[in-house]
């Protein structure tokens, strides 16, 4: 069966430091991979989307970045973060139509 | 440009009572996707709606979905406390648009 992992679960950082998140699926094969945010007591944001290894859409312009090194790993990262970064960060798979799985979520706080 | 349009977005209930949260959305599509979302949680899959009248049920919860109104309903029945959660739904266009979600509490 499939599995979606990410870590960390829990995150503290500072203003202007850096991020990576990380995320990897389990049991499937050229997955399309996802990131998301949500504020607190908010919807999802659509950060980035992959449909294979090397191939990143970006949803909306700001600091973060995303890459896909392999075809199961997909990676959050900022160089610098904003206090504005906070928030829940969702990674998610799916094949060509069907639903979408989500990880189990990393809490980031920038202070 | 597909949007998403979920109300209520606060829904107070208590036990016992029925009641339906609606999901409208822009453009045609025919799948759509309810999900659950537990406090400091992920978000779960519920239901999967693939056609026309598709209606999905499982426990007290029963979604339907009317692609020719653009309209998808999750309806609870009989609501227990362990239904308090924020409920989603997802509709398939280009990309996977989400509504802003329905947050619902079951009360003693």
């Amino acid at each position: 069966s499939q599995t979606i992992h990410q870590w960390p679960a829990t995150l503290v950082q500072p203003v202007g430091s850096p991020l990576s998140l990380e995320c990897t699926v389990e049991g499937t094969s050229n997955p399309n991979l996802y990131w998301y945010r949500q504020a607190a007591g908010r919807g999802l944001q659509l950060l980035f989307y992959s449909v294979g290894i090397g191939q990143i859409s970006s949803e909306v312009p700001q600091n973060l970045s995303a890459s896909r090194p392999q075809d199961r790993q997909f990676i959050l990262s900022s160089k610098k973060l904003l206090l504005s970064d906070s928030g829940f960060y969702l990674c998610a798979w799916d094949l060509v139509g069907t639903e979408q799985y989500f990880g189990p979520g990393t809490r980031l706080t920038v202070t | 440009e597909l949007k998403v349009e979920q109300n209520p977005l606060f829904l107070s209930m208590q036990e016992g009572k029925n009641y339906t949260i609606y999901c409208d959305y822009s453009t045609t599509s025919d799948r759509l996707y309810w999900y659950r979302q537990d406090p400091g949680k992920s978000l779960e899959s519920l239901f999967v709606l693939l056609s026309n009248g598709a209606v999905k049920q499982e426990g007290r919860l029963m979604a339907s979905l009317d692609t020719k109104a653009r309209l998808s309903t999750l309806h609870i029945t009989a609501a227990v406390h362990d239904l308090s959660a924020t409920y989603f739904c997802a509709v398939d266009g280009m990309e996977l648009v989400f509504g802003k979600g329905t947050k619902l509490t079951v009360n003693p």
